[in-house]
């Protein structure tokens, strides 16, 4: 049972245009979501989070937002670039103090790719 | 500063065998987690230390084992070897305890192969 969702394995975009990359989760126990971005041999890199008391979240060109109640996140990246071109992953966790922790879980990936 | 590092970047082993993976975190990174990425999904998180004790395990079998060092750096074993842990294998570090709000930082991990 996959809890967090990315449903468009690929996106292409034009160069400078908005891109919009989406995420659905199931548990309604996640309040903090990351993204992070994949070239080819290399770890993920992290992007943006977001925790559950907010709805959106901004770093230069690149917003997260949250829909609580829709369970859904979403990440914009204005304007995009060639250097976008990457795999971005949506993860989620539950934050809790103390105790054990459950890790990330995240979802399988989009393949974004920038046209010139 | 330097990144998260991880040792070896390759490997080949053989069904049965026994691996070890190794991790150094950013400096003053105090947790490390382990994540097993297969083609075409996500990392998939299998432990997490905090001050050289275990805090959280994911849904992996007992053949899999890890251990957090006083410096902090930490292994992943894995014995008895199968075809289907050919992954990629993710370390990664972070400056709050489980539960806290910081990212993890990743290193660029270690590719098993097993034949």
């Amino acid at each position: 049972d996959q809890q967090v969702k990315q449903n468009s394995p690929s996106l292409s975009v034009q160069e400078g245009r908005i891109s919009i990359l989406n995420c659905d989760y199931t548990n309604s126990m996640f309040d903090y979501f990351l993204w992070y971005k994949k070239y080819p041999a290399e770890g993920p890199t992290f992007l943006i989070s977001i925790s559950s008391i907010k709805d959106k979240n901004e770093d230069g060109r690149f917003t997260v937002f949250l829909n609580k109640s829709a369970k859904h996140l979403s990440l914009h990246i204005v304007p995009s670039q060639p250097g976008d071109s990457a795999v971005y992953f949506c993860a989620a966790s539950v934050m809790y103090s103390g105790g054990g922790a459950d890790g990330l879980t995240f979802g399988k990936g989009t393949h974004l790719i920038i046209q010139p | 500063d330097a990144g998260v590092t991880q040792s070896p970047t390759h490997l080949i082993k053989t069904r049965g065998q026994h691996v070890t993976l190794r991790c150094s975190p950013i400096s003053g990174h105090k947790s490390v987690s382990w994540y097993q990425q297969v083609l075409g999904q996500g990392p998939q998180f299998i432990f997490q230390y905090y001050e050289k004790e275990e805090r959280g395990r994911g849904n992996f079998p007992d053949r899999f084992s890890a251990r957090q060092f006083p410096n902090y750096s930490s292994e992943l074993n894995v014995n008895a070897l199968l075809l289907g842990d050919s992954a990629l294998y993710l370390c990664a570090s972070s400056i709050t305890a489980p539960g806290g709000n910081s990212p993890l930082h990743f290193g660029n991990g270690t590719r098993l192969t097993v034949t």
